[in-house]
């Protein structure tokens, strides 16, 4: 069975510094991979998609940027974290009609 | 563009009895895809049922289903018996026809509503 794994759990960053999440599905080969970003009692914003090895699309500017150096590994980073970066980021992997969420990176930025 | 609304931004529910949680899009394409998603306070996303544009029947889950309206735009989720642990927050989401190609599918959400089963 396919299973998708994020870390950290939960991040706490000071406003200027690195970011590195990470996404890693098993299970499966090939899978469309997504990251998604949700503000305190929103709905989840898409970021970034990738259809395969080194092919990311993004959907929104920002300071942010996604990277899939392996088929089933997907990071989401950033040089210098904002403030407005503090939320919730899913990682999501995709087959058929179905999307399958990891267990999410609470990221607070202070 | 898409637009998914859910315009309960709360809920509650006695254990035992069903609850409907409304959800309207808009779009104007013809082919798409509807979601609801259960995000319980530990975070996580839990697919609970899918349905198609062209499904003729009203898909169904185990104790979910959803209530598709198409002339409304409607795709609405019933619960029924509603249990303790059915307390969460419910988003409703549409795939994004226009990247339908090949199997590659993006996800516009709702605000959501947060459902409370009271004992």
């Amino acid at each position: 069975s396919q299973t998708i794994h994020q870390w950290p759990a939960t991040l706490v960053q000071p406003v200027g510094s690195p970011l590195s999440l990470e996404c890693t599905v098993e299970g499966t080969s090939n899978p469309n991979l997504y990251w998604y970003r949700q503000a305190a009692g929103r709905g989840l914003q898409l970021l970034f998609y990738s259809v395969g090895i080194g092919q990311i699309s993004s959907e929104v500017p920002q300071n942010l940027s996604a990277s899939r150096p392996q088929d089933r590994q997907f990071i989401l980073s950033s040089k210098k974290l904002l403030l407005s970066d503090s939320g919730f980021y899913l990682c999501a992997w995709g087959q058929g009609n179905e999307q399958y969420f990891g267990p999410g990176t609470r990221l607070t930025v202070t | 563009a898409q637009k998914i609304t859910q315009t309960q931004p709360g809920m509650f529910v006695q254990e035992k009895e069903a609850v409907t949680l409304d959800c309207t899009y808009d779009t104007s394409d013809q082919s798409y895809g509807l979601f609801w998603y259960k995000q319980p306070s530990s975070g996580e996303m839990i697919f609970l049922i899918y349905q198609g544009s062209y499904d003729e029947q009203n898909a169904t889950e185990g104790r979910y289903s959803l209530n598709f309206q198409k002339a409304r735009k409607s795709a609405n989720l019933v619960i029924s018996a509603s249990q303790l642990g059915d307390s969460a927050m419910y988003f409703c989401a549409m795939r994004d026809p226009r990247d339908s190609g090949g199997s590659n599918y993006k996800l516009t959400f709702g605000k959501g509503t947060l459902l409370t089963v009271n004992p």
